[in-house]
């Protein structure tokens, strides 16, 4: 079975300053995806970056990046120099190998950013 | 832009009546995916579909049904509507086996009186 937790369910960062969202992750597949999402208010899931369990190095995908520890289980996203248009829910997902359209997500956490 | 396109946007059913969604997926991507996610929560897996069958399902009982259709377009069918069943529906595409990123819909948003 695969879990994902996120345990901030609200978080709140100034503008143009860095934050992290926290996710756990526990899966007992050996090969894994794990995928951060935005929400904004309209509803749509928008991609931000992906990190394979195999992958080396931590991914990054301009102002984001991946903060992967394997070993704690754990794949925080980092958003650095924090935007107004970054406000919205944010969600942490997990795929095994086989399950091509089959994602497990997180309950999600709330960004806000202040002026 | 994910070239995933969901319809309606928004439905209002009552109790009991039965509500079909649509998704038209991007172009190439012969799986699709339905979610579930009511207010507040993350979204849960309702089924795939590949090659115009099921194949693989979360827990969700018999009456969430869908189709897949040659040329990749999808359906998800709710019968027998229940409150509970009030939630945004996100339809996702991707090319079969793959291990990348699932591309979404904007969702259709049911409310069930």
């Amino acid at each position: 079975a695969q879990k994902i937790t996120q345990t901030q369910p609200g978080m709140f960062v100034q503008e143009k300053e860095a934050v992290t969202l926290d996710c756990t992750y526990d899966t007992s597949d050996p090969s894994y995806g794990l995928f951060w999402y935005k929400q904004p208010s309209s509803g749509e899931m928008i991609f931000l970056i992906y990190q394979g369990s195999y992958d080396q190095q931590n991914a990054t995908e301009g102002r984001y990046s991946l903060n992967f520890q394997k070993a704690r289980k754990s794949a925080n996203l980092v958003i650095s120099a924090s935007q107004l248009g970054d406000s919205a829910m944010y969600f942490c997902a997990t795929k095994g190998s086989g399950n091509t359209g089959k994602l497990i997500f997180g309950q999600g956490t709330t960004l806000q950013v202040k002026p | 832009e994910t070239g995933v396109t969901q319809s309606p946007t928004h439905l209002i059913k009552t109790r009991g009546q039965q509500v079909t969604l649509r998704c038209s997926s991007q172009s190439g991507h012969n799986t699709v995916s339905w979610y579930q996610q009511a207010l507040g929560q993350g979204p849960q897996f309702i089924f795939q579909y590949y090659r115009e069958e099921e194949n693989g399902r979360g827990n969700f009982p018999p009456r969430f049904s869908g189709l897949q259709f040659p040329n990749y377009s999808s359906e998800l069918n709710v019968n027998a509507l229940e409150l509970d069943d009030s939630a945004l529906y996100l339809c996702a595409s991707t090319p079969w086996g793959s291990g990348g990123e699932l591309f979404f819909g904007e969702g259709s948003r049911l409310t069930v009186l």
